[in-house]
């Protein structure tokens, strides 16, 4: 069946570093989508890529969608602690089934 | 965009016992999500809630375990039946922002789920 890996599984950085996850998906995807998770909270939409090459930035984070539309990366610049959280893919192969990879927890220390 | 209103936000329940979760949206919907995410886990999509037709269910997951109920399209429940410790989790209900077009998903608050 479909899956969505996601690398690393946690990362720690000294405040002021970048930060990078990755997304890979076994079928081309139609759609990709970031979120964001607290800790105690639920998933919260960051945004969605759907073009092939497409990429995004909303403040430090920048986004990216694969030419192949099979890999996805956010990366954010110069880490902050409100950055703090386990970010999300999720990826859709045009059926109404969202598959979410397994999160990468950010540890941004003051 | 879409609100969600999901309870209970907590519960701790005996094994053996059965809770009932209710997620209330504040729009009309097709569709509602169910998912389970374990401690430090990712999201398992349960289950997909059609109003007046059965739920479909993912590979792992049994209407007799998790009976959902969908009675109109702003509202559905899921029950997680007989539980046992390793029923405790955190479930989300979920929908879509746009279901004509795959677009984000707005999810409830969650229900953590501890069964003792």
């Amino acid at each position: 069946g479909q899956q969505v890996m996601q690398i690393p599984q946690y990362q720690h950085v000294q405040e002021g570093e970048d930060f990078t996850t990755y997304c890979n998906s076994s079928t081309t995807l139609s759609n990709i989508q970031w979120y964001k998770q607290r800790p105690g909270g639920h998933p919260v939409f960051l945004i969605q890529l759907v073009k092939s090459g497409e990429v995004k930035k909303q403040k430090r984070l920048t986004f990216q969608f694969g030419e192949a539309k099979k890999n996805s990366s956010l990366h954010i610049t110069a880490t902050q602690t409100t950055d703090v959280g386990t970010y999300f893919c999720a990826g859709t192969t045009g059926g109404f089934k969202t598959i979410f990879g397994a999160g990468t927890r950010l540890f941004v220390k003051a | 965009s879409a609100v969600i209103s999901q309870k209970p936000s907590r519960d701790i329940c005996q094994r053996g016992t059965s809770l009932t979760i209710q997620c209330q949206v504040d729009s009309q919907v097709t569709m509602m999500f169910w998912y389970r995410q374990q401690p430090g886990q990712s999201l398992t999509l349960i289950a997909t809630a059609n109003q007046g037709s059965e739920a479909t269910y993912e590979s792992g997951f049994v209407i007799d375990k998790f009976p959902i109920s969908r009675p109109n399209l702003t509202f559905s429940t899921l029950t997680v039946s007989n539980m046992s410790p390793e029923d405790s989790s955190i479930y989300l209900c979920s929908v879509e922002g746009d279901e004509k077009r795959n677009t984000e998903a707005f999810f409830g608050q969650g229900t953590r789920l501890t069964v003792v």
